[in-house]
């Protein structure tokens, strides 16, 4: 059963604490998307990986925010330091891009909530 | 122009009934139209899709109607049933830009009565 998976699912942390995110991708896709839900803006994509590389992380607030793909089976976000207004929803998506067709497949997010 | 509008914000219907969710959008470069579904505490999934070369697609009670020409398209469920009560999105992307400029509209929360 082919699945994106996120950790942690939920986390808990205090305003200026570092936060890092992980993804696993299903086998085989090559792209990589990290979106952030909200109430407020509903869902943005902050960042989108084509075979490990950034191709567009212009969603991405940079002071704080990076995103790496160190292998093809695990994307990391991170958050340093963290504030109250990055609490939201992390998802994870992955596709396997223009030759497999458009879909993305998500993962069930990381709940972020920071004191 | 890269946005993607979406009404209503919400909606109540009565099981059996027809759910219908409006969607609009400016940049005529877009090419593919999904549709995602969100349960509580889970991940957006895919649910149905259309190119603007068809007018029409349908997949069992969910059909997606695509109006070229108003740069508009909705989805309907027919016959809806408690089940279906979720977050739903529209989205707009670029197949030659796979993942590049893919947006989401706000969402819609539907709610189906028993």
């Amino acid at each position: 059963d082919a699945r994106v998976t996120q950790t942690p699912r939920d986390k808990v942390t205090e305003m200026g604490q570092e936060v890092t995110m992980r993804c696993q991708p299903i086998l085989g896709h090559n792209t990589v998307f990290w979106y952030r839900q909200t109430m407020m803006q509903g869902l943005e994509l902050l960042a989108y990986f084509r075979n490990r590389a950034p191709l567009d992380d212009s969603g991405m607030p940079k002071d704080r925010f990076s995103a790496e793909m160190p292998d093809a089976t695990l994307a990391t976000l991170k958050i340093q330091p963290s504030e109250p207004r990055d609490s939201a929803v992390y998802f994870c998506a992955s596709g396997p891009g223009l030759a497999g067709g458009h879909e993305q497949f998500f993962g069930p997010g990381t709940r972020l909530t920071v004191l | 122009q890269q946005q993607v509008k979406q009404s209503p914000q919400s909606l109540i219907v009565q099981k059996g009934g027809i759910s219908i969710i409006n969607c609009a959008y400016e940049n005529t470069a877009f090419d593919y139209f999904p549709w995602y579904q969100q349960f509580p505490g889970k991940g957006p999934a895919l649910l149905i899709a259309i190119r603007p070369d068809v007018s029409e697609k349908k997949e069992g009670r969910f059909t997606i109607s695509f109006n070229k020409s108003a740069k508009q398209f909705s989805l309907h469920i027919m016959d809806s049933q408690p089940g279906d009560s979720a977050t739903y999105f529209c989205a707009a992307s670029m197949i030659g830009n796979y993942g590049q400029n893919f947006v989401f509209g706000p969402g819609t929360r539907l709610s189906v009565l028993p």
